[in-house]
């Protein structure tokens, strides 16, 4: 079946240190995938996105790299702000459905240290 | 302008009543999507909405069912609650099918007692 996850449930890094998320999604036929950044109390925001024709997306501060050999996904946080403190879900879609069909992950807990 | 609005934000039900929660979109998107997230099984997709009908539905049993108006606003409704479906109820929005942007509402934290 379709399924999002392999994290760690939680990533503890120093502020201003980088910090890496990883993902591993299992559906080869996925087209879409986008990292979303849920703070408390709060529903998921994007982050970023990437299509499976591609490897690498940069956006303000943040990386995303594709690996479909190995079906793996990734997010770099750079010089990681308190603000960055939140819990990241990656998600996938499958086929050609674009963001309304979602397959989420486990999430991983970002948290920073002064 | 203005974001996903759900409503109610908070909601306590008993065991085998019925609810329904409200989502509004952004206004000009007609795609709604509902996602329940809980600790155990993360975020999981309900079902899908555009154009009043119902394009895309997740795992769930018929106790889950939901509607899409005219002017793209989108109820959904579970009856017969059990306790194992206290969770926070997500709506997203999308400007159409297919399109790469989906915005989520707060979400409505719902709790079976």
């Amino acid at each position: 079946g379709e399924s999002v996850g392999l994290h760690l449930p939680t990533l503890s890094v120093q502020e201003g240190d980088n910090s890496i998320i990883n993902c591993a999604y299992s559906n080869s036929a996925s087209d879409y995938f986008i990292w979303y950044k849920q703070e408390s109390g709060k529903g998921p925001q994007f982050i970023i996105d990437i299509r499976s024709n591609m490897d690498k997306r940069q956006g303000q501060r943040v990386t995303v790299l594709l690996n479909k050999t190995v079906k793996h996904l990734s997010l770099q946080i750079a010089a990681t702000q308190p603000g960055d403190s939140a819990v990241y879900f990656c998600a996938e879609s499958p086929g050609l459905q674009g963001a309304q069909k979602l397959v989420f992950g486990q999430g991983t807990r970002l948290t920073i240290n002064p | 302008k203005a974001g996903v609005t759900q409503t109610p934000r908070y909601l306590i039900k008993t065991r085998g009543q019925q609810v329904t929660l409200s989502c509004s979109p952004i206004s000009g998107h007609r795609s709604v999507s509902w996602y329940q997230q809980t600790p155990g099984q993360g975020l999981q997709f309900l079902f899908e909405y555009f154009s009043e009908t119902q394009r895309n539905k997740g795992n769930f049993p018929g106790r889950f069912s939901g509607r899409q108006f005219s002017n793209s606003r989108s109820e959904m409704n579970v009856s017969t609650l059990e306790l194992g479906d206290s969770a926070l109820y997500l709506c997203a929005s999308s400007l159409t099918r297919g399109a790469t942007e989906a915005f989520f509402g707060q979400g409505t934290r719902l709790t079976v007692v």
